[in-house]
Order: structure tokens, then sequence, then C-alpha cells
């Protein structure tokens, strides 16, 4: 069965302070997409990236970046100098090959920055 | 190039009456995702349609949940005889042909039941 896990269910910084989000999951397939989805206050989903498991290498957007490593399966998300309207629910998801969009959702990290 | 379109966006039933949940998806995508969101919770796969056919419901719960997506016009998720336990919110994703393709959130409909 897969899974994604969340260890860290809420987090607080202070703004210009940088964070990393846990994520690490389980599946037995070979391939695999992996996501990761904000959730601000108002409720809506933001989607932020999408990787394929046959692509190791890390990515940069901006303040955000991503380190994948199938070694330990985890799939974290590191912001830069972080700002209060980072404050969200960030979410880690799984999908297999052959499931399209059919998602294994992580519990979710709630992100404070605080002025 | 409008997104996925979910209404109403805020629902509010009595115990017992029924919720109808709309979902319209991009254009051009004729697969259909519901997952529900409980408080403080992540979101749980429900169930997952193409034009007139279910391809799997292993989330949904066994009585009193329903899904469709006609021919023509949105999905709908149906839930009878609502109860409090039912306060959710309830996200939509669309894809396109081909189950690699990435999928697309609607808002979300925020239901509470009273």
């Amino acid at each position: 069965a897969q899974k994604v896990t969340q260890a860290q269910t809420e987090i607080s910084v202070v703004e210009k302070e940088d964070v990393t989000l846990d994520c690490v999951y389980e599946t037995r397939d070979t391939t695999y997409y992996l996501f990761w989805y904000k959730q601000p206050p108002s409720g809506e989903l933001v989607f932020l990236i999408r990787r394929n498991s046959f692509d190791e290498q890390n990515e940069i957007s901006g303040r955000y970046s991503w380190n994948f490593q199938k070694s330990t399966s985890s799939f974290n998300f590191t912001i830069t100098a972080s700002q209060v309207v980072d404050s969200a629910v960030y979410f880690c998801a799984l999908s297999l090959y052959n499931q399209g969009g059919k998602l294994i959702f992580g519990q979710g990290t709630e992100l404070s920055v605080k002025p | 190039n409008a997104g996925v379109m979910q209404n109403p966006r805020h629902l509010v039933r009595r115990r017992g009456q029924e919720a109808r949940l709309r979902c319209s998806p991009m254009k051009g995508h004729s697969h259909v995702y519901w997952y529900r969101q409980l408080p403080e919770e992540g979101l749980k796969f429900m169930v997952y349609l193409q034009k007139e056919n279910i391809i799997d419901e292993s989330g949904m719960p066994k009585e009193r949940f329903s899904a469709e997506f006609p021919k023509e016009g949105p999905s709908i998720l149906r839930i009878q005889q609502v109860v409090r336990g039912d306060s959710a919110a309830y996200f939509c994703a669309s894809s396109g042909q081909g189950m690699n393709t990435e999928a697309f959130f609607g808002q979300g409909t925020r239901l509470t039941v009273v």
C-alpha cells in the first residue's frame, strides 16, 4: 500500500527564516509522481510542483526548493527567507504511474510565519 | 481558459437533507476525481469517474454517497440524508486523456451540516 507521512504537524517561524517541510513516502512501485500543494487560509489548493520518480534532480523556483531522495523515500520542501504570505497548510502527495489523478495525501504541515 | 469549477462554494444542509455538489472539469478533460477533506485532516480520495463510468470508487462510503459524470453536464457528488460527520470540504480534480496527465483541482465546496 502507498502512504505519505508528514511528521511535522505545525511549524512556526519568524519572517526571513528558512524552513524545511519534511515528506516521506512509501510505495513498492518504481514509477510514481510526487507533489506539493499549498492550502492558504482561503481554502483552495494551489499546485506547487510535480516530480516523477525518475527525476531526482533538485528543483528551485524562486524562494522554493525541493530535495528528492529516492534512497530515503523523501521529498522535502524548503522555503528560503520565509514571508508572512507563506503561512498555509502544505500537503505532500503521491500518485502511481497508472493512476492519473488519484493522489494519496499526507496529513499536511501547518506553517505559520510571524512578522 | 476556465479551470475546474465547483459549485456551490459553500453549502449548508440540515441533518437528513440531501447535498448535491457539482464539478465542471476543465475544457477537454474527461476524467474527474472527488476528494474529501475532513477538518484538520488531509485530503482523502473518494471516487474516480470518466464520462458515464465509475472507474474507481474505493474511497466512497458504502451508504448515502453516490457520484456520476454524465455525458453532458457536470459531475455530481450526491450525499443523501446528511449527518454532522459529513461536514467537510469536498474537492474535485480533473485531468485529460491518459493516466499520466496532471490533475487540476477546483476550489472546493465546503459543506456544513447543522
